[in-house]
């Protein structure tokens, strides 16, 4: 079956513009998680959601970055005012919880973002 | 807090030769413990996973980890590498016992397979 989806798969921003990030999990997956992967790092945690409630955002780095799945399936991450350091990919991960499974994170190909 | 530690960041092995890509790890409950690879300008993609039970963990495309709680470590390896399996591997925990929590990946450890 189809697999997590990410959009755009490449963006140039200009310092102070507004992106937004979009991650299409796979089908019926309850969990999504977004991730920042800083150049030469592992991902790190951003923010959590089980169906449309936010669950976690402890890893948003500040108050630009906000993100949404008002009905459950589709997220958008949305970054204000971006900045050089913002630069990186962002990772979508989604996961299901199955009686008896433990729950494995599907990724995204990611959105790697420049901001000039 | 949970962490991983990946003390490679580069590991070069012969064609044919078994791999190994260590993984030392640190959680405060039960650890679940994963392996990703990461091709260039793709996601990363699941390898593995160590949940309870046996402590060899097979995987796919040949891979398989060794869960050691003793010394805290879950090294993935191959018994013969290929070129193909050139890429970034990631080591990722996160706490069994706190419901559906994000992982931590470490730094990630470049593999090259030389033929």
């Amino acid at each position: 079956g189809a697999g997590v989806s990410q959009s755009p798969r490449y963006k140039v921003a200009k310092r102070g513009q507004d992106v937004a990030l979009r991650c299409d999990p796979i089908s019926g997956h309850v969990s999504l998680f977004w991730y920042q992967q800083a150049l030469g790092q592992g991902p790190e945690f951003l923010t959590y959601f089980q169906n449309e409630a936010q669950l976690d955002k402890s890893g948003l780095p500040s108050d630009r970055f906000f993100a949404e799945r008002p009905e459950g399936s589709v997220s958008t991450l949305k970054i204000q005012r971006t900045q050089q350091e913002d630069s990186a990919v962002y990772l979508c991960a989604s996961s299901v919880r199955l009686a008896g499974e433990k729950e494995t994170q599907y990724f995204g190909p990611g959105t790697r973002l420049l901001v000039l | 807090a949970q962490s991983v530690a990946q003390p490679e960041d580069q590991v070069n092995v012969a064609e044919g030769n078994p791999l190994t890509v260590k993984c030392t790890y640190s959680v405060s409950g039960n650890p679940y413990l994963f392996w990703y690879v990461q091709y260039p300008n793709r996601g990363l993609q699941f390898l593995l996973k160590y949940i309870t039970g046996d402590n060899l963990v097979k995987g796919s495309y040949g891979f398989e980890a060794e869960f050691n709680k003793s010394q805290t470590s879950f090294h993935l390896k191959k018994p013969s590498a290929l070129v193909s399996d050139s890429a970034l591997y990631f080591c990722a925990v996160r706490d069994g016992l706190s419901g559906n929590t994000p992982l931590v990946f470490g730094k990630g450890t470049r593999l090259s397979v030389i033929a």
